[in-house]
């Protein structure tokens, strides 16, 4: 149960687009079509906003997207505003019944 | 609107035990898959354990098992997590988590409860 790898931090200016990267193994993020994106504000629960690798859940901006590609995850967030500075954490179902996430990107908004 | 509202985390010392609870509401809880996550200090959040709808079976993660106990009462709408032979280690935030049945993802997170174990 080795943790999903994610950049420490991205950063980008408003308006414009950054991807954050989530690398598993050939066991959760290559085997499975399950991978989420958690969005985390600073002292905060976190929040849903990409499932099953590309989906939004209702009420998410149509500013946050997902892929997948091999064993990679990715997000990415276009257009970005002030209020998108937040910690993302990557997951994925890892088989068995248990999950993996990974460490954490910390995007800040210059 | 949906909500769940973690309680019993305190500071406890190496080797103590330790329950947390998680009250649900505003959703029918017997339908769901429920996990607890848990967040080290400046750390990325950690997979604990989850539990079926029914209680009926239970999965840990290896840093866990053996350890904890994740169970729940259909009745009272709430979640446990028994914690014995705390490690220090085990120091972080508690969140428990819904998942809708067979979804494999989270879809409502608790605001967490700080679980502190120090000497």
């Amino acid at each position: 149960q080795s943790a999903l790898t994610q950049p420490a931090s991205v950063s980008g200016s408003p308006g414009q687009s950054i991807t954050i990267s989530c690398t598993g193994t050939s066991s959760d993020v290559g085997s499975y079509n399950r991978v989420s994106w958690y969005q985390q504000h600073a002292g905060k629960a976190p929040k849903l906003m990409i499932y099953e690798g590309t989906k939004r859940p209702s009420g998410v901006s149509n500013r946050f997207s997902g892929s997948k590609s091999g064993n990679t995850a990715s997000l990415t967030i276009s257009g970005l505003q002030t209020d998108d500075e937040a910690d993302y954490h990557c997951c994925s179902y890892a088989g068995s019944s248990t999950w993996v996430f990974g460490g954490g990107t910390k995007l800040t908004v210059l | 609107q949906v909500q769940l509202v973690e309680s019993g985390g305190v500071v406890v010392q190496p080797g103590w035990s330790l329950s947390l609870s998680c009250a649900a509401s505003a959703f029918t809880f017997s339908s769901y898959v429920m996990h607890w996550v848990r967040q080290a200090p400046g750390k990325g959040l950690e997979w604990v354990a989850v539990i079926l709808y029914d209680g009926s079976t239970q999965y840990y993660a290896h840093s866990v098992k053996g350890r904890f106990t994740i169970s729940r009462d259909n009745s009272k709408n709430t979640l446990y997590l028994q914690m014995n032979s705390l490690r220090d280690e085990d120091t972080a935030v508690y969140y428990c988590a819904r998942e809708t049945t067979g979804t494999y993802y989270f879809d409502y997170w608790g605001q967490g409860t700080l679980v502190t174990v120090s000497s």
